[in-house]
């Protein structure tokens, strides 16, 4: 398994403004994710975040809107910009790992926008 | 359009039944098949992962994979209380690829 921490854990923020997420692993990954679960839905994934690279975002995403930051192979940063009650979410940060290359998720952040 | 189908429940079952969770999936080169368990405001937890066409035992934990069918199944056996929780199926192409998740099946045990 991994041990992945986030901060914050969970935030009230208000609209229009920025909140910075932060990701830390216990030991160097090569590719960080970073997924949305907005209330009463599954998870669906933002971007792929490598060190060194322009991070990867899907369809729906934008950079401008949730910029990404990876200076290591055990950090990660995700922003949620000009936040609207839409924002409202948990963000997760995962890895993949071990056999199977299975997918792990830090204990979340708990964002609500107000 | 990669989807992953899964009941959303409620499903109720007593303590000390067997709970049954069903996904489907659309894509057939799906190669890896997972199942997490996600208590409610907690993040998603690794419960198994199955290749192979057939069963995978894990403790009280059965995956079943039939990828003629296109299907992947979790089975509970005395089911616990604790045991309820939203449960997750996601399956990806293979190593690197994205993961798909369904919307989750909510379980409840009733003791």
């Amino acid at each position: 398994s991994a041990v992945i921490s986030q901060k914050p854990s969970r935030d009230i923020c208000q609209r229009g403004t920025s909140l910075t997420i932060q990701c830390q692993v216990d030991s160097q990954v090569t590719m960080m994710f970073w997924y949305r679960q907005q209330p009463g839905q599954s998870l669906t994934l933002i971007a792929t975040a490598n060190q060194g690279s322009e991070a990867t975002y899907e369809s729906g995403f934008v950079i401008d809107k949730f910029p990404i930051s990876r200076p290591n192979l055990t950090f990660s940063t995700l922003t949620v910009s000009n936040m609207s009650p839409e924002d409202s979410s948990i963000y997760l940060c995962s890895v993949e790992r071990g056999l199977g290359n299975t997918i792990y998720f830090g204990e979340g952040s708990w964002l609500t926008v107000v | 359009q990669k989807e992953v189908e899964q009941n959303s429940g409620p499903l109720s079952v007593p303590e000390g039944a067997i709970a049954s969770l069903n996904c489907t999936y659309s894509d057939r080169g799906s190669q890896s098949f997972f199942w997490y368990r996600q208590y409610s405001g907690k993040s998603p937890e690794l419960i198994m992962f199955i290749y192979s066409n057939g069963d995978k035992e894990d403790g009280r934990f059965t995956a079943q994979l039939n990828k003629a069918s296109q299907y992947v199944s979790l089975l509970i056996r005395d089911s616990q209380p604790s045991d309820s929780a939203t449960y997750l199926c996601a399956v990806s192409l293979n190593t690197g690829n994205q993961f798909y998740f369904g919307t989750g099946t909510s379980l409840t045990v009733i003791p």
